[in-house]
């Protein structure tokens, strides 16, 4: 049971926009930054938004993403089948003095 | 360059111990955090364990499911991280990697190696 909460998939056709969220608490999203990262099939994990909402270098601005609370979500907008992948959200935990991840989403693209 | 590179996985026995390897390149490593990041077969990412940098007195961080077992440290000198695993279980079976973290622009994880394989069996 992973301590931030993502929905185990979702799906969208090219073109279409999807969302993908993130549910944590006081002690992890409600006080510190949310970063996202996208992970392809045999490969490492890839940092696509940091800082809430910041884009990495490189990163097309087709990904966004917020933070409201103690919940956040990732937008990814012109599906494409190359953002086919696992989408994990990650913040730093106060009370376990850790990081923790999500559970992990799967994006398919139809 | 940004490049991280693991080194030291292999099959080792359950209690058994491995150290793995990070070594970095194409920055300069004292103003970084690197973190080890591990995913098992069949289940998502995992955080391991953090090494702070110099300014935060080389401190260290693991996950519940480490502490006790795994140690961190690093060698500024080297350009390198260590992450000796005793007491090893077959759950901590997995592919781990490093990855660099940036405090001041919050950017945990954003340059990763490519991952080196533990097998506990």
């Amino acid at each position: 049971q992973s301590v931030l909460t993502q929905p185990p998939s979702a799906s969208g056709t090219p073109g279409q926009r999807v969302t993908i969220s993130c549910s944590g608490s006081s002690s992890n999203i409600g006080t510190k930054t949310v970063n996202w990262y996208q992970q392809l099939p045999g490969t490492a994990p890839k940092l696509v938004i940091y800082s809430n909402n910041m884009r990495p270098s490189g990163v097309p601005d087709r990904f966004s993403a917020s933070k409201s609370g103690t919940s956040a979500s990732l937008a990814i907008s012109g599906l494409r089948s190359e953002d086919e992948a696992e989408y994990y959200c990650a913040a730093w935990d106060d009370s376990l003095s850790g990081m923790v991840f999500g559970g992990g989403t799967k994006l398919t693209v139809l | 360059e940004v490049r991280l590179v693991e080194s030291g996985g292999g099959l080792v026995q359950p209690g058994g111990s491995l150290r793995l390897s990070c070594g970095v390149s194409g920055f300069f490593f004292s103003d970084y955090y690197i973190d080890w990041v591990r995913r098992a077969p069949g289940k998502g990412l995992e955080w391991v364990a953090r090494s702070r940098h110099k300014a935060k007195g080389y401190s260290t961080a693991y996950a519940a499911s480490v502490k006790g077992r795994f140690s961190v440290s690093r060698d500024d000198s080297r350009n390198s991280v260590n992450l000796q695993m005793n007491s090893l279980k077959t759950e901590d079976s997995a592919m781990y990697y490093c990855a660099r973290t940036d405090r001041t622009m919050h950017k945990d994880f954003d340059f990763w190696g490519q991952g080196t394989l533990v097998t506990v069996s």
